[in-house]
């Protein structure tokens, strides 16, 4: 079956320090590779995405994103975390009209 | 939420009622997708539409029904049948295969629809 995983049900950082999330996936060919973030009682805004090419992606707000290719592993990274950055973040893949999404994982950055 | 509109943001039913969660794009967009979020469990696809007059079923469609009669407009109905239907629910988009986009979806801002 294919999935995505993020192991992390939560994430704790203090402001000012990298922060790392985790995604892994099992979708069969070349998927296309995705991060969201929620804030409370809000949809999902997009991040950023990967779909070929150098295997970190920068997206909005400072974040980015390492793909992995052997360790079948997409890890949305920030090298300074804020406070504002507290939310639920989703990983999803996308391959053949088909999309994937991860349980999300909860951030939460201290001051 | 660029483009996609839910209506209502907060939403009470009484056990054994019908109700009708609205989702509109003006993206034209041709595909339509809804979801449910529960606590903890992440997204579920209830039911997503390719094309207009046409639809399939997600993983978790009993208790569910919808219609897509116009390209822009993808209304979702929670019925009696549905157990626990207390949960937030979120509609989204994305262009046709073949197109520059196909594989972002866009959200709207969601429903929270609480049974009494």
């Amino acid at each position: 079956a294919q999935s995505v995983a993020q192991p992390e049900d939560q994430v704790n950082v203090a402001e000012g320090n990298p922060l790392t999330v985790k995604c892994t996936y099992s979708v069969s060919g070349n998927p296309y590779l995705f991060w969201y973030v929620q804030y409370p009682n809000r949809g999902l805004q997009f991040l950023l995405k990967y779909i070929t090419g150098d295997n970190l992606v920068k997206g909005s707000y400072g974040f980015e994103a390492e793909f992995n290719k052997s360790q079948t592993s997409f890890h949305l990274k920030k090298p300074s975390a804020l406070v504002s950055d507290s939310a639920l973040y989703f990983c999803g893949a996308y391959n053949f009209n088909k999309f994937y999404f991860g349980s999300g994982t909860k951030l939460n950055v201290k001051p | 939420d660029g483009g996609i509109t839910q209506s209502p943001k907060y939403l009470f039913r009484k056990e054994g009622q019908n109700v009708t969660l609205s989702c509109e794009q003006n993206l034209n967009h041709d595909a339509m997708y809804w979801y449910r979020q529960d606590p903890g469990q992440g997204l579920r696809l209830i039911y997503y539409s390719q094309i207009v007059n046409d639809f399939q079923k997600g993983d978790i469609a009993e208790g569910y029904s919808v219609s897509r009669e116009k390209k822009e407009s993808f209304p979702l109905t929670v019925t009696s049948a549905q157990k626990n239907p207390t949960a937030f629910y979120l509609c989204a988009s994305n262009e046709a295969m073949g197109g520059p986009n196909t594989d972002t979806q866009y959200f709207g801002p969601g429903t929270r629809l609480t049974v009494l």
